[in-house]
């Protein structure tokens, strides 16, 4: 079974330039999630779709941050402008639906440098 | 609001030998999830261990246990036999309802523990 895949892996942008992330989540799964780990720090879930519908976006700075999820596969994460406090790198997780006990699994991330 | 505190920054054992890493959450939801993850240098996150809070009975899976004490709102990952390939950083993780009750899927994450093992 393919496991979540995710590009680029790296990414250096310039302040204010806009930067897009791909992730494509294990085959079947309902759920999708976006994460921001700041170097040193856990994971902070940035928005949850349940299939192409958005659950949860309560922590998305949506002045600068937008999420899709079209036909309820694949999702992009787009930062535009860019700020410097957004060098993280940015976990895709899928779980197989949004009940207490459904395992996330994670993608091996965008590690994103701002300058 | 849900709250995960892990206060060690960076824990050492020898090769092995058991370890402990210490994991207490806050929540004022009756239902709830408590999750182990593993983060290598690599960067992936990987999934270890999972306790609900209705479970009665500590989980294990393998090497790993979680001890589970409800009412001391604590959880902790119990390594046993430590292996150098356990070098990583450990985050306890919980899930619980969302604010309009319509998921469990959200993780909160601790800040993470450092754990080093020596030959």
């Amino acid at each position: 079974e393919a496991g979540v895949a995710q590009s680029p892996r790296y990414k250096i942008i310039e302040k204010r330039q806009s930067v897009a992330f791909w992730c494509n989540p294990i085959s079947g799964h309902a759920t999708l999630y976006w994460y921001q780990q700041i170097l040193g720090q856990g994971p902070k879930l940035l928005i949850q779709f349940q299939n192409n519908g958005v659950v949860d976006d309560s922590q998305l700075p949506k002045d600068r941050f937008s999420a899709e999820r079209l036909k309820g596969v694949d999702s992009t994460l787009k930062i535009q402008p860019a700020k410097l406090e957004d060098s993280a790198v940015y976990l895709c997780a899928s779980s197989p639906d949004r009940g207490l006990g459904n395992e996330q699994f994670f993608g091996p991330g965008t590690r994103l440098t701002v300058l | 609001a849900q709250k995960i505190t892990q206060t060690q920054p960076g824990m050492f054992v020898q090769e092995k030998e058991a370890v402990t890493l210490d994991c207490t959450y806050d929540t004022s939801d009756p239902s709830y999830g408590l999750f182990w993850y593993k983060q290598p240098s690599s960067g992936e996150m990987i999934f270890l261990i999972y306790q609900g809070s209705y479970d009665q009975q500590n989980a294990t899976e393998g090497r790993y246990s979680l001890n589970f004490q409800k009412a001391r709102k604590s959880a902790n990952l119990v390594i046993s036999a430590s292996q150098l390939g356990d070098s990583a950083m450990y985050f306890c993780a919980m899930s619980a309802p969302n604010a309009g009750g319509t998921s469990y899927g959200k993780l909160t994450f601790g800040q993470g523990t450092i754990l080093t093992v020596h030959p």
